[in-house]
Order: C-alpha cells, then structure tokens, then sequence
C-alpha cells in the first residue's frame, strides 16, 4: 500500500516570502503520479502542481514549483513570492498511473496548513 | 474543464433519518467516482468507489449497510446516509478520477453534514 507522510502540519511566513512544504511518500510502483492540493476554506480542493514518476524535470506552475527526488521518495512543494490568497490547507497526493491501471484513486498525505501573513 | 458538482452544500438532519448526496459530472462521463471524507482538520479519507453499471466497492472499516452507493448513470453517483448518527457528522467529498481527455481529477465542491 501507497503512504504519504507531510511531517509538517502547520507553517507560517510573511507576504512575499518564499516557503517550501515537505512531502515523503512510500510506493513500491514505478510508474505513478504526484500531486499538491489546495483546499482554502472553502474547501473546494484545487489542483496546485502535478509530477509524472518518468519525467525527470521538476514541474513548475508560475509561483509554484517542486523539488521531485524519485529515489528518496520526496516531493516538496516551493512557493515563491507568497500571497495573502495562498493560505489554506496543501495535501501532498498520490496516484497509481490511471493509464496502465485503469481508475486510480488518490492517497493524501496530512495537510500542511500555510498561513500567509501580511 | 471538467466539472463535478455535488448537492447538497451543507445538511443539518436529524439522528436516525437518512440523507442523499448527489454528484454530478456535467460535461464528461464519469463510470467510476470515488468518495472521501473528511473530518475537521484531518485529510481525505476514501470510504468507497462507486462504479457504473456494477457494485461499489469499500474500503476496510466503512459499513456498506451506512454508506449505500449508487452509480445510476454514466453522469450520477449518489451517496446515502442512512440512520444517521452524530458521528457521521463529517465533509464528504466525491472526485471523478482522471480519465479520458482528462488528465487530473475533478471534485466536487463537498457536503457538510451535521446530524443533531
């Protein structure tokens, strides 16, 4: 079985600062895919970053980039330049490879919950 | 893109009746959706994976006789609280995995349930 460890649970920065959040996961499958959530408090949950196991290169998404070490099994989330909008709950995900396996669900880690102050 | 939408938002009912959540997605065909929940402060929980056309599937520890799942259509899943209890009190949330001409998953926007 697939687990997602975010060892942080609560993080804190001012506007305008960079911070990264840890994410350690534990798979026996080659061929999977990587995710950061964003739930606000809305709650409504949206797709941040994503990161296929094959491809080497890290994903970046404008503010939003990941530091993805396939062999030690880490996948931290940088976020440059912070914004007031950017607090809320980030859950660290995995997902089998939908494509080889048929409908995969997605295993979360903790929630690191971000809070951007002003 | 891609839109799942679940009804209701928020439901307060009380301890012993049965409640219905409903999700839709409105633009794709969806034959499989899963269904997580939530308590405050916590992470996403899968209960269970609904399927179209066959029986739902459960993860180990959720009662299938609590949680009825029905995947009516290739566009509907439903999930019913019966003979609630405050300690389903919880957010439930319902995702369509990726799938064709999709490449993430979509979910819905979630269902605050407070039983009294």
């Amino acid at each position: 079985a697939q687990t997602v460890t975010q060892s942080q649970p609560e993080m804190s920065v001012q506007e305008a600062e960079t911070v990264t959040l840890s994410c350690t996961y534990d798979t026996s499958e080659n061929n999977y895919y990587l995710f950061w959530y964003k739930q606000p408090p809305s709650r409504q949950m949206i797709l941040v970053i994503r990161q296929e196991a094959y491809k080497q290169q890290n994903a970046t998404e404008n503010r939003f980039s990941v530091n993805f070490q396939k062999a030690a099994k880490s996948f931290s989330l940088k976020i440059s330049d912070s914004q007031l909008g950017d607090t809320a709950m980030y859950f660290c995900a995995f997902m089998k490879h939908w494509r080889i396996q048929g409908a995969q669900k997605l295993v979360f880690g903790q929630g690191t919950r971000l809070t951007i102050n002003p | 893109g891609a839109v799942v939408s679940q009804h209701p938002s928020r439901v307060i009912c009380k301890s012993g009746t049965s409640v219905k959540i409903e999700c839709r997605s409105l633009d794709f065909q969806a034959t499989t959706m899963f269904w997580y929940r939530q308590f405050p402060k916590q992470s996403l929980m899968l209960m269970a994976t609904s399927n179209e056309g066959s029986k739902a599937t459960y993860e180990q520890g959720v009662e299938k006789d609590k949680f009825l799942i029905n995947h009516a259509s290739l566009t509907l899943s439903t999930l019913t609280v019966t003979s609630a209890h405050p300690e389903d009190s919880s957010f439930y949330i319902c995702s369509a995995p990726p799938g064709v001409n999709r490449n993430e998953a979509f979910f819905g926007q979630g269902t605050r349930l407070t039983v009294v």
